[in-house]
């Protein structure tokens, strides 16, 4: 099972929108709607941001959304904080009943 | 408060064996299908195994299909990771996640433990 394809990185300013892709095949991230999204700060734990492709966990910000088109998904953080500075990765069930994590994305806040 | 504290690793030679456990408290652990995350040095996440609440159901990665065995003691609340035949690129922080209500496998992990470190050396 082949990684999930996230860019390595990200940039944006404070109070920005940035978007974070997540590309698959129509075995994973396609063929069904479980796609999540983790947030992990160095030395930390990861953090479920996102389940289900658009469901965001009991106190998660709003600023925190997905969405998926095709073997595509996204996440989105609007109104960017210098909190958000972290890694973030995707992940997705596929049809071989296993899970697959994308490579990561660092999230920089200028 | 749910929580996961995972035990276990340590250093081992190629081919040696190490068992990871993952202790539960704050919820019906029989309920919650479990999974073992890891994370190499400086790498990414890779999703290593899983099994469901009862433990009748288990998965596993390729790269560790045959080497690794995930179980449970439902009555310890505790779950395991028996690893064999090692290797060096299975050197990596070792998480345990607990996975929602209603999945055999857990198809997102929403807490997570703060990990143990295997290291695969001679």
């Amino acid at each position: 099972q082949s990684a999930l394809t996230q860019p390595a990185s990200v940039s944006g300013s404070p109070g920005q929108s940035i978007t974070i892709s997540c590309t698959g095949t129509s075995s994973d991230v396609g063929g069904y709607n479980y796609v999540s999204w983790y947030q992990q700060h160095p030395g930390k734990a990861p953090k479920l941001m996102i389940y289900d492709v658009t469901n965001r966990p009991s106190g998660v910000s709003n600023r925190f959304s997905g969405s998926k088109s095709g073997n595509t998904a996204s996440l989105t953080i609007s109104g960017l904080q210098a909190e958000d500075e972290a890694d973030y990765y995707c992940s997705s069930y596929t049809s071989s009943t296993t899970l697959v994590f994308g490579g990561g994305t660092k999230l920089t806040v200028l | 408060e749910v929580q996961l504290l995972e035990s276990g690793g340590g250093l081992v030679q190629p081919g040696g064996s190490l068992r990871l456990s993952c202790a539960a408290s704050g919820f019906t652990f029989s309920s919650y299908a479990m999974s073992w995350v890891r994370q190499a040095p400086g790498k990414g996440l890779e999703w290593v195994s899983a099994i469901s609440g009862g433990g009748g159901s288990t998965y596993y990665a390729d790269s560790v299909k045959g080497r690794f065995t995930i179980s449970r003691d439902n009555s310890k609340n505790t779950l395991y990771l028996q690893m064999n035949s090692l290797r060096a690129e299975d050197t990596a922080l070792y998480y345990c996640a607990k996975a929602p209500a209603g999945s055999s496998m857990g198809r997102y992990m929403d807490v997570w433990g703060k990990g143990t470190t295997v290291t695969v050396s001679s």
